[in-house]
């Protein structure tokens, strides 16, 4: 059974940072490009990073670049979110999300349960 | 980065009709395309892929189709459990792009 288990999230000030992570299971971890998306209370997903299955290609939304950084253990089959710099725009809960691993094959059909970051002071 | 402009933002019909979501990728992204459901409180489920393959599971009275900009989500017969808002991803090269949704009521 594939299983997306988040943790790391939490309130914190404006300016402050949060480290998320995601521990994977039940499939080729190293196989997956992995994604994080998020979701503000009540408005709609946003992608925020993808990260390639051997870290070789790093992409971030516009909105979080040059604050949050991805990265991944395929050795602990994790996730990992940096974030920081970090604003009440911000706040939103966060998924772990799988993501590419080939043509044909579905992506973003595994979702983790989310992880609630709040900024605010 | 490749912008994503889904309309209409809500939409009420009638059980039994036909509904129709549609997204306009800015630049061309092949069949690089997924359509997702989401219902409150719970995470978005995978309802199409690669522009128009079935995710398996999913009914059959949904289905997907378009390729380069333009991409149609399409429920053929609207039921009751159909009620969510619907989202479209763009996945071609490396940054994904969401459309802004689409909250489908019944009438």
């Amino acid at each position: 059974e594939v299983q997306l288990v988040e943790s790391g999230g939490g309130l914190v000030q404006p300016g402050g940072s949060l480290k998320l992570s995601c521990v994977a299971s039940g499939f080729p971890f190293s196989s997956h490009s992995m994604s994080w998306v998020r979701q503000a209370p009540g408005k709609g997903l946003e992608w925020v990073a993808v990260i390639t299955r051997d870290s070789s290609g790093l992409y971030y939304a516009d909105s979080v670049k040059g604050r949050f950084s991805i990265s991944r253990d395929n050795a602990k089959t994790s996730l990992h979110l940096q974030m920081s710099s970090l604003r009440v725009e911000d706040s939103a809960v966060y998924y772990c999300v799988r993501d590419w691993v080939g043509v044909s094959i579905p992506l973003f059909d595994y979702w983790g349960q989310g992880a609630l970051v709040t900024v605010s002071s | 980065d490749i912008q994503v402009t889904q309309s209409p933002s809500s939409l009420s019909a009638s059980v039994g009709d036909r509904v129709t979501i549609t997204c306009r990728a800015s630049q061309g992204v092949s069949r690089s395309f997924a359509w997702f459901q989401q219902k409150p409180g719970k995470v978005p489920n995978l309802l199409i892929y690669a522009a128009s393959t079935l995710q398996s599971g999913v009914p059959s009275r949904f289905s997907g189709s378009g390729s380069g900009t333009d991409f149609t989500l399409t429920i053929s017969s609207l039921q009751p459990e159909d009620v969510a808002s619907y989202y479209c991803l763009s996945y071609f090269g490396g940054p994904r792009t969401f459309g802004q949704g689409t909250e489908v009521e019944i009438k």
